[in-house]
């Protein structure tokens, strides 16, 4: 089965401090993405990377970056914290190609409360 | 530009009565559909997916959904609810202008009484 593990279920972290998200994928998929998910909002993509060292914004990247530089690991930075950054973080990946390019396996979340 | 609406944000049913979780899409040609299920605290698992072939797809866990594309429709169902079916449920489309990105919907709640 593939996996996807995300470095912390549950972090706190103070207005202003640099944090990072880390995923990492067990399946060789080229394709990694980063959601944040808020009560109403659904998922809303905001990085993806389809390559080592490359990558593309989704629809909310403001106050975000992110970093793949080995294929099984793709961090999610947020420079400078703030409160509305405060949400529960999701880690996916797929394959490159095909059908099955669009199936997405997804990571167990972390919960980042910014206080 | 491919679309999804979940139209109920919440939906309550009594354990052992059946279920159905409404998603429509926008979408030019033959999507790619899924349905993901999210236990509490607990990241998105693919129920089931449709991607060509016969238009009534069995997934995990005894759901199955129904692809009609005159309806742009592509419902959830499950003849018998059980208490741990209570989660959120999400439908996603993908394959929009090549991408291989899924769009997918704001979720619809299920709560199961006893």
């Amino acid at each position: 089965d593939v996996k996807v593990t995300q470095s912390s279920r549950y972090l706190v972290k103070r207005t202003g401090e640099k944090v990072f998200l880390e995923c990492v994928q067990d399946m060789d998929h080229e394709n990694m993405f980063w959601y944040r998910q808020d009560p109403g909002l659904g998922l809303r993509l905001i990085y993806f990377s389809y390559d080592v060292k490359m990558k593309e914004k989704g629809d909310i990247p403001e106050g975000y970056s992110v970093s793949r530089e080995k294929k099984e690991r793709f961090s999610l930075i947020l420079e400078s914290a703030s409160t509305n950054q405060t949400s529960m973080y999701l880690c996916a990946s797929s394959f490159p190609s095909g059908p099955g390019e669009y199936e997405q396996y997804f990571g167990p979340g972390t919960r980042l409360t910014v206080t | 530009a491919q679309s999804v609406t979940q139209p109920d944000i919440h939906i309550t049913v009594s354990e052992g009565a059946s279920l159905e979780l409404r998603c429509n899409y926008s979408y030019g040609a033959t999507p790619y559909l899924f349905w993901y299920v999210q236990s509490p605290g607990q990241g998105l698992q693919l129920l089931l997916k449709y991607f060509s072939g016969d238009t009534l797809v069995q997934g995990i866990k005894g759901f199955e959904a129904e692809f009609k594309r005159s309806q742009s429709s592509f419902n959830l169902r499950k003849p018998s609810v059980h208490w741990s079916d209570a989660a959120e449920y999400f439908c996603a489309v993908a394959g929009g202008g090549g991408s291989y990105i899924p769009t997918f919907g704001r979720g619809t709640s299920l709560i199961v009484h006893p």
